[in-house]
């Protein structure tokens, strides 16, 4: 299964919504998984289950879909969201991630 | 407090082999399904292998299938990688983590492995 997401870059004023998509190569169900990413640092949980928020996730972080289409929507994005985004499934014991979304100061 | 701490990596010529360890602390080490996960500068991170709790069950990513071992020992709460025949394109910096149902919950900082002669 292929994960691909859009756009590979997202420019986006502080106080501003941002929208980033993730899609599958084929269904995965809700089996998808959303991580955050700052410069230097190891990749953090953010969602699963395609839109639970892990422990810790501020609530202003939504993920939606199922199937192949998928959604991580940041509401009034605040200066420490700014960060590569990736997007995980896990299928039995292979687990594949997309090639990530850098959200950005606009 | 959960710690995953990284070491081992370093410069290789392509051909070689180096030995990755990750040390754990925080949480039940020998219950925990544990995984290495690889991330060249500007990608998206790639996984490699992983081990279950009781080292009896381990899967490699096709990349890795056959240079590539995954070891634990769970009285030093310790996972290890044994990478052999290693080429340029290994180069990556090498996460630990643990995975609970299918999602990786803690992450090391890494190790980075560079290959080149």
């Amino acid at each position: 299964i292929v994960m691909t997401q859009s756009p590979a870059t997202l420019s986006v004023s502080l106080g501003e919504r941002a929208t980033l998509s993730c899609r599958a190569s084929q269904s995965v169900s809700s089996n998808l998984v959303w991580y955050q990413q700052k410069p230097g640092q190891a990749p953090r949980l953010l969602i699963y289950g395609a839109s639970t928020r892990a422990t810790g996730t501020p609530a202003r972080f939504s993920g939606s879909g199922s199937g192949t289409e998928f959604t991580l929507t940041i509401n009034s994005l605040q200066s420490e969201d700014f960060a590569v985004y990736y997007c995980q499934h896990h299928n039995d014991w292979r687990w594949t991630f997309g090639q990530g979304t850098k959200v950005e100061i606009k | 407090e959960v710690q995953l701490v990284e070491s081992g990596g370093g410069l290789v010529q392509p051909g070689g082999s180096l030995r990755l360890s990750c040390v754990a602390s925080g949480f039940t080490f020998s219950n925990s399904w544990m995984h290495w996960v690889r991330q060249a500068p500007g990608m998206g991170p790639v996984w490699v292998s992983r081990m279950n709790g009781d080292g009896r069950s381990r899967n490699y990513a096709d990349s890795v299938e056959g240079r590539f071992a995954i070891s634990r020992d769970n009285a030093k709460n310790t996972l290890y990688l044994e990478m052999n025949s290693l080429r340029v394109e290994d180069t990556a910096l090498y996460y630990c983590a643990n995975s609970v149902n299918g999602r990786f919950v803690y992450w090391g900082q890494g190790t980075l492995v560079t290959v080149s002669s």
